[in-house]
């Protein structure tokens, strides 16, 4: 089956630092590729997605690849915010099957 | 966005009691939702996809009659934890997928279940 490996955290940044959460995948076929956030006491949020090779998911100023030839998705902000301190998970599949990574704790300092 | 409510939020029991968790898509029908557990510091592993009106299809490993699922209507799924166990405890997340924005999932905010 599908696996997916993520950065292991916690990830702790300075405001305004860049932000990089490695991703990298196994699957068969060409799964599409998530990234979630989950806020403190809250659900999980897609943050964005890439449904093909080469696709750019972006939103909210974080931005990921899919990569097929390393098989990896690494998330990317170039200016983190306090406000973007949360977990992030990296999933691949679709919306009939996920499978998710471990999650990474990120904590923005001001 | 679509919301999912998901209750409670945290629960504690005693071994051997029961424990009954609601799922609820609250602004859309959710033909598919899903069940997850998750461990500390560990991915989500998902445990039973559940559709509207059938009997809920269990991942390996998972005990059907230990995690009840319930989908009786498009906006409510429950999960029971019978004759829960320390073992048991966990954190556990639902999601939801609905007709209109099928390739997209709505996610709970998840149970902790602490059984002591």
């Amino acid at each position: 089956g599908d696996s997916v490996t993520q950065m292991e955290g916690p990830v702790t940044l300075s405001e305004e630092a860049f932000l990089t959460i490695n991703c990298t995948y196994t699957a068969t076929g060409y799964p599409s590729l998530f990234w979630y956030v989950q806020y403190p006491g809250e659900g999980l949020q897609l943050l964005l997605k890439a449904t093909k090779a080469d696709d750019k998911g972006s939103n909210k100023g974080f931005e990921a690849t899919y990569r097929k030839e390393t098989t990896s998705f690494h998330l990317e902000k170039g200016s983190v915010q306090v406000s973007d301190s949360a977990v992030y998970f990296c999933a691949a599949g679709s919306a009939r099957q996920l499978t998710f990574g471990s999650g990474t704790q990120l904590t923005v300092l001001p | 966005g679509a919301v999912v409510s998901q209750h409670p939020s945290r629960v504690i029991c005693k071994s051997g009691t029961s424990v009954k968790i609601e799922c609820r898509s609250l602004d859309f029908q959710a033909t598919t939702m899903f069940w997850y557990r998750q461990f500390p510091k560990q991915s989500l592993m998902l445990m039973a996809t559940s559709n509207e009106g059938s009997k809920a299809t269990y991942e390996q490993g998972v005990e059907k009659d230990k995690f009840l699922i319930n989908h009786a209507s498009l906006t409510l799924s429950t999960l029971t934890v019978t004759s829960a166990h320390p073992e048991d405890s966990s954190f556990y997340i639902c999601s939801a997928r609905g007709d209109r924005l099928r390739d997209e999932l709505f996610f709970g905010s998840g149970t902790q279940l602490s059984v002591l």
